[in-house]
């Protein structure tokens, strides 16, 4: 059964610096993996998918990684800004894929002090 | 280009009663999913569509829960009988293909359930 486990739950840090959010999953067979943002009230913006072949993406201040065989994750921001405080969450598709279900980590809760 | 949208934004009924929460997808999406995220915890998968396949259905919790969707249009997730663990935001995605693409997510419907 695929568990996604995201730490830390909360993270608060001054504003313009650096800061890696960890996800690990337990079956490695994924088909590809998405970071997402949840800002409070609202719903998730999708920041990154990565396929399984590829080992980062960037976008922006953003970068994601992924070590499938290690069974981890981590999502990047570089200078962080007050506009960056929000719930970050990373999923990946249930068993094989070839199913709409996406297994979903608790979240790690960003608050980027000015 | 418009979003996925979903209404209402906010839904208070009494136990009991049914509801029907209503997403619009974005515009040529195939693949349509609805979540639920209750108070404090993660994001629960209930269905997924893709195009004229048969819904996969394995997240719906109970029988008084269902959903159609007509076409690659709008989906309707119908609670029948109503309880208050049903109290949660109901969140709507779509994806443009299938579940190996980014899925992009609604504002949700907050159903309170007194």
């Amino acid at each position: 059964k695929q568990e996604v486990t995201q730490i830390p739950a909360a993270l608060s840090v001054p504003e313009g610096e650096n800061l890696v959010l960890n996800c690990s999953f337990t079956d490695s067979a994924i088909y590809n993996l998405q970071w997402f943002r949840q800002d409070p009230g609202k719903g998730l913006t999708s920041l990154l998918l990565i396929q399984s072949s590829q080992r980062e993406q960037t976008s922006g201040r953003l970068n994601a990684s992924l070590d499938k065989s290690s069974g981890r994750s981590t999502l990047y921001i570089a200078a962080s800004q007050p506009g960056d405080s929000a719930t970050y969450l990373c999923a990946v598709p249930h068993g094989s894929g070839n199913t709409g279900k996406l297994i979903f980590g608790q979240g790690t809760t960003l608050q980027v002090k000015p | 280009g418009a979003g996925v949208s979903q209404s209402p934004s906010n839904k208070v009924t009494e136990k009991g009663k049914d509801v029907e929460l209503r997403c619009d997808p974005i515009s040529g999406h195939t693949a349509l999913y609805w979540y639920r995220q209750r108070l404090g915890q993660g994001l629960e998968f209930l269905i997924y569509f893709q195009g004229n396949s048969a819904p996969d259905k394995s997240g719906l919790p109970s029988d008084r829960f269902s959903a159609e969707r007509t076409g690659e249009s709008v989906s309707t997730l119908t609670i029948q009988r109503t309880q208050q663990e049903d109290s949660a935001v109901y969140l709507c995605a779509s994806s443009t293909t299938s579940w190996a693409d980014t899925q992009y997510f609604g504002p949700g419907t907050r159903l309170t359930v007194l």
